[in-house]
């Protein structure tokens, strides 16, 4: 079955630091995968996405991901974190379904603290 | 308005209460999605309406019960809830393709029963 795991609950960095968010997924197919990010109290915004090509992709407010097939990852970086950075954090991965409909499955989160 | 929205932003409800969530989206998208966010618990997908048809329910309590009367609107009627069905509820919707996925989010409605 299609899964995303985040293996780390939350994480703590100091603002001007640089920032690795882990993910990995277990998906058959070449997977469609993506970030979002959500600040308290709103809904989820997308980051960045991976369908193919470049397994380096650019995303918003400066952030980047890479896609390793070997590793089954797709970890999210930003080489310097601004206080507004503090946010939740989710991967996720997009599934064919016989439905037709875009099922994304998501993973469980990654809560980010910036500290001054 | 752009991109999608939901109303109201915040509801509390009493158990015996029936109330109705909103959501529009603006993005010209063929396929809309409810899910639930609970603290400390993945997103949860519980219902989508592909084309307007209802595709997918995920086992949902029947206390939940979706409407889609066109493409632009989805709504969720809520009636008779229990304290844990406290949560964010999100909307969400898509451009059907089966190559790009992307969903967009509304704001949520954060939703207390008591």
């Amino acid at each position: 079955a299609q899964s995303v795991t985040q293996p780390d609950i939350h994480i703590t960095v100091s603002e001007g630091a640089s920032l690795e968010l882990r993910c990995n997924y277990s998906y058959g197919a070449t997977p469609y995968l993506f970030w979002y990010v959500q600040s308290p109290g709103q809904g989820l915004q997308l980051l960045l996405k991976y369908f193919s090509g470049d397994t380096l992709v650019q995303g918003i407010k400066g952030f980047e991901a890479e896609f390793k097939r070997s590793q089954s990852s797709f970890n999210l970086r930003k080489p310097s974190v601004h206080w507004s950075d503090a946010a939740e954090y989710f991967c996720a991965v997009g599934v064919p379904v016989k439905t037709s409909y875009d099922k994304v499955i998501f993973g469980p989160g990654t809560s980010l603290s910036v500290i001054p | 308005e752009t991109g999608v929205t939901q109303t109201p932003r915040h509801l509390v409800m009493g158990m015996t209460n029936k109330k109705s969530l909103k959501c529009e989206q603006h993005l010209g998208h063929n396929a809309m999605y409810w899910y639930k966010q609970s603290a400390k618990k993945p997103l949860e997908l519980m219902f989508v309406y592909s084309l307007e048809e209802r595709v997918e329910n995920n086992s949902v309590p029947s206390r939940f019960s979706p409407e889609c009367p066109n493409s632009s609107h989805l709504f969720l009627h809520l009636h008779t809830l229990q304290p844990e069905d406290s949560a964010l509820y999100l909307c969400a919707s898509s451009q059907l393709s089966g190559t790009t996925y992307e969903q967009y989010f509304g704001p949520g409605t954060r939703l207390t029963v008591t």
